[in-house]
């Protein structure tokens, strides 16, 4: 059963607009989330997190926001750009194993068109 | 250069036949990981190790089986592979021996089982 939910494959944004990828979880004891970007041909890189105690982080163009009442997280990307297309995973961590289990959605693939 | 390199980056085998993909990190990462990325179903943990001789499941270990033995290397090991093996693997370290630190990926191994 899918604890980290990717809904939407894809998006198609373009260039110099917001991006917002979405992610939602289904398992209370997530405690912290973290954004992998994904070129194709190479391993993911990571992108940014945040811990539940927070509800925003920012970092330059990336903002990822947290609702724990929702168990929903989104990322993102203010302006877009082309080099920001790639496949973006949300991961979270559970708080009651043993810190070393990740959980990945599947994915969403993001274009960013001129 | 610090990075995590993985061997081979391409391999096609048949089903029963034992192989290993290896994977060593020098940046003295206590923390190693394995991931299998398969189209539609993103990114899904294999086994994961939290320091030396300290391994454990992570969501698909069935069919798998690994060992640290020392801190750099991680290595992969199908007994007998299967086609519904085949699949981009890909390695990760991070310092820290949690999932929720930064990790860094190799640039993946792509397996064929016929």
């Amino acid at each position: 059963d899918q604890q980290v939910k990717q809904n939407s494959p894809s998006l198609s944004v373009q260039e110099g607009r917001i991006s917002i990828l979405n992610c939602d979880y289904t398992n209370s004891m997530f405690d912290y989330f973290l954004w992998y970007k994904k070129y194709p041909a190479e391993g993911p890189t990571f992108l940014i997190s945040i811990s539940s105690i927070k509800d925003k982080n920012e970092d330059g163009r990336f903002t990822v926001f947290l609702n724990k009442s929702a168990k929903h997280l989104s990322l993102h990307i203010v302006p877009s750009q082309p080099g920001d297309s790639a496949v973006y995973f949300c991961a979270a961590v559970d708080r009651g194993s043993t810190l070393g289990r990740l959980y990945f959605g599947r994915g969403t693939q993001l274009t960013v068109w001129p | 250069e610090a990075q995590v390199t993985q061997n081979p980056r391409y391999l096609i085998t048949v089903t029963g036949k034992k192989l290993t993909v290896t994977c060593s990190q020098n940046m003295n990462h206590e923390y190693m990981s394995w991931y299998r990325q398969d189209p539609g179903l993103g990114l899904r943990q294999i086994y994961y190790s939290m320091n030396v001789e300290v391994t454990d499941k992570g969501d698909v270990p069935e069919g798998y089986k690994v060992s640290r033995k020392e801190k750099r290397n991680f290595p992969l090991i199908l007994e007998s592979p299967s086609p519904n093996q085949t699949s981009l693997y890909f390695c990760a370290s991070s310092f820290g021996g949690r999932a929720k630190d930064t990790q860094y990926f190799g640039p993946g191994t792509r397996l064929t089982v016929l």
